[in-house]
């Protein structure tokens, strides 16, 4: 079976240029998360999905910050416009609607704004 | 402010030997208890986890151990080895939800 795919894995822009990060989730999954990875912070949540419908969006750090997920395919982060600080690890993960399961992670997008 | 608290940020230890990894929590609402493994350049994977109705789950040489009072779990992993070598993630969530809280990971290092 596919894992979540995540596009690009990396990601070189100049501050002030929008970026758009992609996720594919794993088929079936209901649910899809969005994560930012940094040292300070560890994994934080930006935002999650069920069925495609937004949940909790509290941890989008502001409003440069937004996702989407037009199907149950497809889901995009998309930062406008960037800064320096936005330089992170960006994660998606999917998971089944039944309790506990766990999350299955894609492998990141690494993004350095200059 | 963090509620979910790995405070040390590294470990190393022999091959053969035990790694013990902690996290502590703040929030009493938690009652399910993860953990994840992450190398480099790759997502995190689920590991094992634990809920509050338990005290010691096992899986191979993974142990967790919960202790609901001092709001403390641990990753116990023995025999360590070289491959074991990674970042670890402590996670938690209410059952039932599937929103969960990571702490800032553990790096360990398990040496030949």
């Amino acid at each position: 079976d596919a894992g979540v795919i995540q596009s690009p894995r990396h990601e070189v822009t100049e501050m002030g240029q929008e970026v758009t990060l992609r996720c594919k989730p794993i088929s079936g999954h209901d649910y899809l998360f969005w994560y930012r990875q940094t040292m300070m912070r560890g994994l934080e949540l930006l935002i999650y999905f069920n069925n495609n419908v937004p949940i909790d969006d509290s941890g989008m750090p502001e409003d440069r910050f937004s996702a989407k997920m037009p199907n149950a395919s497809f889901s995009t982060l998309k930062i406008q416009p960037s800064e320096p600080r936005d330089s992170a690890v960006y994660f998606c993960a999917s998971s089944h609607d039944r309790v506990g399961q766990p999350q299955h992670f894609g492998d990141g997008t690494r993004l350095s704004i200059l | 402010d963090q509620q979910v608290k790995q405070n040390s940020p590294s470990l190393s230890v022999q091959e053969g030997r035990i790694s013990i990894l902690n996290c502590d929590y703040t929030n009493s609402m938690f009652d399910y208890f993860l953990w994840y493994k992450k190398y480099p350049a790759e997502g995190p994977t689920f590991l094992i986890s634990i809920s509050s109705i338990k005290d010691k789950n096992e899986d191979g040489r993974f142990t967790v151990f919960l202790n609901k009072s001092a709001k403390h779990l641990s990753l116990h992993i023995v025999p360590s080895q070289p491959g074991d070598s990674a970042v670890y993630f402590c996670a938690a969530s209410v059952e039932g939800y599937q929103k969960v809280t990571f702490g800032i990971g553990t790096k360990l290092q398990v040496i030949p």
